[in-house]
């Protein structure tokens, strides 16, 4: 099993809809979750970190499983701009005394049409 | 706002060849990575660096790789002997006193000959 596994996509919906990703992840013991967005040939942004509660920043929410080791990430009113390849990203053990890692899944494609 | 930084953009150079890539991490963090991308892959952790030492290491992470961090600003990653298959996007990313949110810079797309 895949150390992080996600839909590749592509979803290709209009502007306006509201558009689901989702990914699993196969370590019980990660501690950190994220959703990154990445443009054509350009670097990984963090989107939102993903907290045990969920949260939601503006048009994005994102919601984490730790029982079925399953993130998502929402988006409403799916503008233009949202046009990019969406990353869920696992950190292992994050510590004070050591920098930890991030494993990146391999990215679902989103494509909003006008 | 803070943001990481990387140079050269673009790197190409002949196979055996040694190559540094330059990053200058956000100044108050503490944590500092190295990934790659190759062309239609996935993003790849390389090394993970903290308090002048190496905390972590991939498999990718051979002989060949070093990290340095030579002043107080500087994160370099050295290739000794670029092979083909070490064309790829590098990106550089750092991390502050938390260790949890990652910071990238724009990334060298490196090329070998």
């Amino acid at each position: 099993r895949k150390e992080v596994e996600q839909d590749p996509g592509p979803f290709n919906v209009p502007e306006g809809a509201t558009v689901a990703f989702n990914c699993t992840y196969s370590n019980s013991a990660s501690q950190s979750f994220f959703w990154y967005r990445q443009d054509c040939r350009k670097e990984p942004k963090l989107l939102m970190s993903v907290y045990s509660s969920g949260n939601e920043d503006g048009r994005f929410t994102a919601q984490l499983n730790r029982a079925s080791q399953y993130i998502s990430l929402l988006i409403r009113d799916s503008k233009l701009s949202d046009s990019a390849t969406y990353l869920c990203v696992v950190n292992g053990r994050p510590g004070y005394s050591s920098a930890s890692k991030i494993i990146f899944g391999s990215g679902t494609r989103l494509s909003i049409r006008p | 706002e803070p943001e990481v930084t990387q140079t050269p953009s673009h790197q190409v150079t002949q196979m055996g060849q040694e190559v540094i890539l330059r990053c200058v991490p956000i100044s108050n963090h503490l944590y500092f990575y190295w990934y790659r991308q190759i062309l239609g892959q996935k993003v790849e952790f390389l090394v993970s660096f903290y308090n002048n030492e190496i905390s972590e290491k991939s498999e990718i992470f051979d002989d060949q790789f070093s990290v340095e961090r030579p002043d107080g600003s500087n994160f370099t990653l050295k290739i000794r002997s670029t092979k083909l298959e070490d064309s790829a996007m590098y990106f550089c990313a750092s991390s502050g006193r938390d260790n949890y949110e990652q910071y990238f810079g724009p990334g060298t797309r490196l090329t070998v000959t």
